[in-house]
């Protein structure tokens, strides 16, 4: 079974830095794409950015691009998504999601989300 | 980047109904990249239509995509209880991939 699993909620204060997971099981990392989405308390979804393991081919969205960093280790089978100096603006849950090479289709498994909140 | 515009934001219907979603984007992408998701309140997106027109596995066929161009259509034949939710759209395979704002379908 496929199976993509987040790290927990996390609370820090702005400034901080933090990283969060996206454990991948029931499939080959290397084969698939792994991308990330915010949803901000109340707002639509907002695609951060993508990264295909087996060549660490990474592509962001302006919006993020510089903000965070999404990152792979094949050795574990495990996406992150990075933030060097939260803000209270990146309080939001957080979605790995699965693609196929080919993106067809665009997203086959979701990650249950990791709540970030940031607040002094 | 693709900017993706739906209407309209908010979709009052009944259950059995017909519901229309509209997906604008603001230049031309192929049918290949055009997505629609559903999510439900405290819920993951779910995956509904791919391809602008390819239904996700397990999607009942009440579900169905089309358009092509600029404009793409999610349409919802008998509205069911459970679909009342808030639907978006995507374009994804150039980056930036980009959603829409999302339509809420209520009761």
């Amino acid at each position: 079974e496929v199976q993509l699993m987040q790290s927990g909620a996390e609370v820090k204060k702005p400034g901080e830095s933090l990283i969060i997971s996206c454990s991948a099981s029931g499939y080959t990392f290397t084969n698939y794409w792994i991308g990330w989405v915010r949803q901000m308390p109340g707002k639509g979804l907002e695609w951060m950015g993508i990264i295909y393991p087996s060549d660490s081919d990474t592509k962001y969205s302006p919006s993020f691009q510089g903000q965070v960093t999404i990152s792979a280790d094949k050795s574990i089978g495990t996406a992150f998504l990075q933030w060097n100096s939260l803000q209270a603006s990146d309080t939001a849950i957080y979605y790995c999601t699965r693609a196929p090479y080919d993106w067809s289709p665009p997203v086959d498994s979701w990650g249950q989300g990791t709540l970030v909140t940031v607040s002094s | 980047e693709v900017v993706l515009t739906q209407s309209p934001g908010t979709l009052s219907l009944s259950p059995g109904e017909r519901a229309t979603l509209s997906c604008r984007a603001s230049q031309s992408i192929s049918s290949t990249y055009l997505a629609w998701y559903q999510q439900k309140f405290g819920q993951t997106p779910r995956l509904l239509i791919y391809g602008a027109s390819s239904r996700a596995t397990g999607i009942p066929d009440r579900f169905s995509g089309s358009g092509s161009g600029t404009d793409f259509i999610l349409s919802i034949t008998r509205l069911e209880p459970e679909d009342f939710a808030v639907y978006y759209c995507q374009h994804y395979g150039t980056a930036p991939w980009t959603f829409g704002q999302g339509t809420k379908v209520e009761i």
